[in-house]
């Protein structure tokens, strides 16, 4: 099908333990982008890839760990969760100067 | 810090009554776009302005953009209880040619039956 999907749609998991979140986009789009959504935050840039092998820091990346060896795949890893990372973390793709493609989200709780 | 900031951060108006919701930013921009999110739910794209626009229609939505003044607004007219959600502005940034996104705190809209 078709679309942006992430993996998986919800986690529970324990502080300290490493955890990661998978996101595949069908479109061939160049960028890649991982948001987290908090309350009174709104949706806040953790990472995000201009293409295979090109990545960087958005405003909150401390704790996170990204990849993209394949264009169609930008897995975000936290390392040693904490429970500051509960959130909802949203996976979107775009081409350069037009609109963003969001996935479903996965609502990942640290406890 | 977030480029977008968006005014009101709630808003609740009766079905059929317009509403408007304002989006500043603090740098040049490409393009700045409007995106809701149904509760629980992903974003979902709504309308694109390029810097060299000033208004753009999408059937109930009308969305303004002032360079000059930093700001965008986006119109719902005739509003209906399915247009309840909250709606996000998002600006590409010219400075940069990194393609990323960065989106205000949000509107949320309550369209009362």
């Amino acid at each position: 099908d078709a679309g942006i999907t992430q993996s998986p749609r919800y986690k529970i998991t324990e502080t300290g333990r490493q955890v990661t979140l998978m996101c595949h986009q069908t479109w061939s789009h160049s960028y890649m982008f991982w948001y987290r959504q908090d309350l009174g935050h709104g949706l806040r840039l953790i990472y995000y890839s201009a293409a295979a092998d090109i990545t960087d820091k958005g405003e909150v990346p401390d704790g996170y760990v990204v990849s993209r060896s394949k264009t169609e795949n930008f897995p975000l890893t936290l390392e040693s969760a904490t429970r500051s990372q509960t959130s909802v973390y949203f996976c979107a793709s775009r081409d350069r100067y037009t609109e963003a493609f969001f996935g479903q989200g996965t609502r990942l709780t640290v406890v | 810090s977030q480029q977008g900031e968006e005014d009101p951060q709630a808003l609740s108006i009766q079905e059929g009554e317009n509403a408007t919701m304002n989006c500043s930013y603090k740098t040049s921009i490409n393009n700045l776009q409007w995106y809701r999110q149904n509760s629980g739910r992903g974003l979902v794209h709504l309308i694109l302005i390029r810097s060299n626009e000033r208004e753009k229609h999408s059937g109930r939505l009308r969305v303004t953009l002032d360079t000059s003044k930093k700001s965008s607004s986006l119109l719902i007219t005739a509003s209906r209880a399915a247009d309840t959600a909250s709606y996000f502005c998002a600006t590409d940034a010219s400075s940069s040619n990194t393609g990323k996104l960065i989106f205000g705190q949000g509107t949320t809209l309550q369209v009362k039956p």
